[in-house]
């Protein structure tokens, strides 16, 4: 059973603030991405790795930055956090395959407020 | 790049009616389309999928269909149950590995 976890559920930050979001999965999979949920706007891709060290900019990378230092974990940062991004974020991981089909398993998401 | 429109917004049936969520992409190469089930304050879940080189696919009440010439893919629910009151994403694969989601659709069901 794939497991995904995320470290915080909820998250209050100050304006300003740097801010470290962690995601670790335990299967094993070299595909992960973190994604921005809001309402009328779906899921919105932040930022993608395919590999340990490498990563690749989605559509709303502008603010945020990434970590892949081992294949389980992938951590995103809001280097100075603003208002703007009070969000549910969502890290997701799956396989890299050539099926192109790989269903990505979702985090239970952490609610970040920034004041 | 590749964008995907999902229709209606929000949904409302009665228990034992059908459920119908449309979504339009504009990539023509895209070739893999999925659907996730996100129910409150859970993470989201795939229920269904379906490859560009297939037009139907069926599980149990679920079902979605695709239209490659017109670049439309849908998801059909029957005997609508409580259970499945929920947010609806569908999405489409753009590229090699990344997803391009909907907007969702929140479906209630209704007793």
């Amino acid at each position: 059973d794939v497991k995904v976890t995320q470290s915080s559920r909820y998250l209050v930050k100050r304006t300003g603030e740097k801010v470290f979001l962690e995601c670790v999965q335990d299967m094993d999979h070299e595909n992960m991405f973190w994604y921005r949920q809001d309402p009328g706007l779906g899921l919105r891709l932040i930022y993608f790795s395919y590999d340990v060290k490498m990563k690749e900019k989605g559509d709303i990378p502008e603010g945020y930055s990434v970590s892949r230092e081992k294949k389980e974990r992938f951590s995103l940062i809001l280097e100075s956090a603003s208002t703007n991004q009070t969000s549910m974020y969502l890290c997701a991981s799956s396989l890299l395959s050539w099926r192109l089909d790989n269903e990505q398993f979702f985090g239970p998401g952490t609610r970040l407020t920034v004041l | 790049g590749e964008n995907v429109e999902q229709h209606p917004s929000t949904l409302s049936v009665q228990e034992g009616d059908s459920a119908v969520i449309k979504c339009t992409y504009s990539d023509s190469a895209s070739n893999y389309f999925p659907w996730y089930k996100q129910e409150l304050g859970k993470r989201p879940q795939l229920i269904i999928d379906i490859r560009s080189n297939v037009g139907e696919k069926k599980d149990q009440r679920i079902a979605v269909t695709l239209n490659k010439t017109a670049k439309h893919f849908s998801l059909h629910i029957t005997e609508t149950q409580p259970e499945d009151s929920a947010v609806y994403f569908c999405a489409a694969l753009r590229g090699a590995q990344k997803l391009v989601f909907g907007q969702g659709t929140r479906l209630t069901i209704n007793p």
